[in-house]
């Protein structure tokens, strides 16, 4: 099973709007509209942000937004916050042959 | 509150054994697609293992294929993954992961149980 790409790191100032972009291939990110978003704290278990590019599930703020173009998903944390330091991952299915491929994750600063 | 809670990490040298089990509370694992999911120290997310709520449809990684079972026992609501001929590269914490109702989401993961494959 391949990866899906991720920049390895992304920041931005509190207050400021970051966008973390995930692209796979028309086999999965391209092909389903089945992307997640994971947030991860160090030594925390993943949580999960966003389902089915781009909606949210209860508890996640507003200001988590997602969206996808052809083969790139992109996820977007505006008025960005300490707490939003994190790494995130991006998840698609991919068929029968490549059931979920995770991104490589991306860590995010709030500088 | 819903929980899954994994056990049965530990040590373990090349080529060996161990079972990795996954209790649930609050919810009937039975009603959901579970899987497993790894990560190796500063590494990302790996999916391994999915199982199908009707046990009909089990999808493995190609790197654990062959090697890796995931399975279940609704009556003890939990699931487990068998795991084979292990090798250093599978040194990673597993988590047990609840797949959402609604695409292919994992919504409920537990705190993961670290498993080293070392000699």
């Amino acid at each position: 099973q391949s990866a899906l790409t991720q920049p390895p790191s992304a920041s931005g100032s509190p207050g400021q709007s970051v966008t973390i972009s995930c692209t796979g291939t028309s086999s999965d990110v391209g092909g389903y509209n089945f992307v997640s978003w994971y947030q991860q704290h160090p030594g925390k278990a993943p949580r999960l942000m966003i389902y089915e590019v781009d909606k949210r599930p209860s508890g996640v703020p507003d200001r988590f937004s997602a969206s996808k173009s052809g083969n790139t998903a992109s996820l977007t944390v505006s008025g960005l916050q300490a707490e939003d330091e994190a790494d995130y991952y991006c998840s698609s299915y991919g068929g029968i042959n490549n059931y979920i491929a995770f991104g490589g994750g991306t860590t995010l600063t709030v500088l | 509150e819903e929980q899954v809670v994994e056990s049965g990490g530990g040590l373990v040298k090349p080529g060996g054994s161990l079972r990795l089990s996954c209790a649930a509370s609050e919810f009937y694992l039975g009603s959901y697609t579970m899987n497993w999911v790894r990560q190796a120290p500063g590494g990302g997310l790996e999916w391994v293992s999915s199982l199908s709520k009707t046990n009909l449809y089990i999808y493995h990684a190609d790197s654990v294929k062959g090697r890796f079972t995931i399975s279940r026992d609704n009556a003890k609501n939990s699931v487990y993954l068998q795991m084979n001929d292990l090798r250093v590269e599978d040194t990673a914490v597993y988590y047990c992961v609840r797949d959402g109702t609604r695409g292919y989401e994992f919504d409920l993961w537990g705190q993961g149980t670290l498993v080293t494959v070392s000699s």
